[in-house]
């Protein structure tokens, strides 16, 4: 069966400090990854995607994240958060391409 | 074409009551998801479409939940008799065959 873990439920950082929010997943077969941002009352908006490409995978806002095969991971990045990142983060995998298995989701805070 | 069109945004019901959402995916898309989100949870599968055709659905919908798409195009979930922990946020989603989910801005149910 596939699984998401992300590592660590809130995440706190200083506005243009280096953003990193972990996530690993579980998966017999390659899978195909994406990080979704949620703000507060709203739907979930596509940040970036993994479909078996380049592994390091540029999206909107300035995040990317890297594709680590031997680490199972799909770390999120952003080298300089800004007051606006601010929101909940969820990593997602998909084998078949139909549903998605979501992580618990991050909760991202940018201090002033 | 302005995206997953969710309607209405809110909804609140008493205990028992029925209630119906519905979904207007963006047009290409023949793919089709809904999805339940309770509060500091990651989003729950609940059914998939694929053009009018119903291929997936969740062991957490019970019998009191339906969905439908007819001619492909919108969806309808209904839920019966409602129950206090239907209380959630329901999301649909639309894609292509390649991933890249489009979600809509969440039909927020509360049951009282």
């Amino acid at each position: 069966a596939q699984s998401v873990t992300q590592l660590g439920s809130h995440v706190s950082v200083s506005e243009g400090a280096l953003v990193l929010l972990r996530c690993n997943y579980s998966s017999s077969v390659p899978p195909y990854l994406f990080w979704y941002v949620q703000y507060p009352n709203q739907g979930l908006q596509l940040l970036l995607k993994y479909t078996s490409a380049a592994t390091l995978v540029k999206g909107i806002n300035g995040f990317e994240a890297e594709f680590k095969k031997s680490e199972t991971s799909f770390h999120l990045t952003k080298p300089s958060a800004h007051m606006s990142d601010a929101a909940e983060y969820f990593c997602a995998v998909t084998i078949n391409n139909r549903k998605l298995i979501w992580g618990l989701g991050t909760s991202l805070a940018v201090n002033p | 074409d302005t995206g997953v069109s969710q309607n209405p945004r809110h909804k609140i019901t008493k205990r028992g009551q029925n209630v119906t959402f519905r979904c207007d995916p963006i047009s290409e898309h023949n793919r089709l998801y809904w999805y339940r989100q309770t509060l500091g949870q990651g989003p729950e599968f609940l059914t998939y479409f694929q053009n009018e055709a119903q291929l997936e659905k969740s062991r957490l919908l019970s019998d009191r939940f339906s969905a439908e798409r007819p001619k492909g195009s919108f969806s309808t979930l209904e839920i019966q008799r409602t129950e206090q922990g239907d209380s959630a946020m329901y999301l649909c989603a639309s894609s292509l065959e390649d991933g890249g989910y489009t979600f809509g801005s969440g039909t927020r149910l509360t049951v009282v």
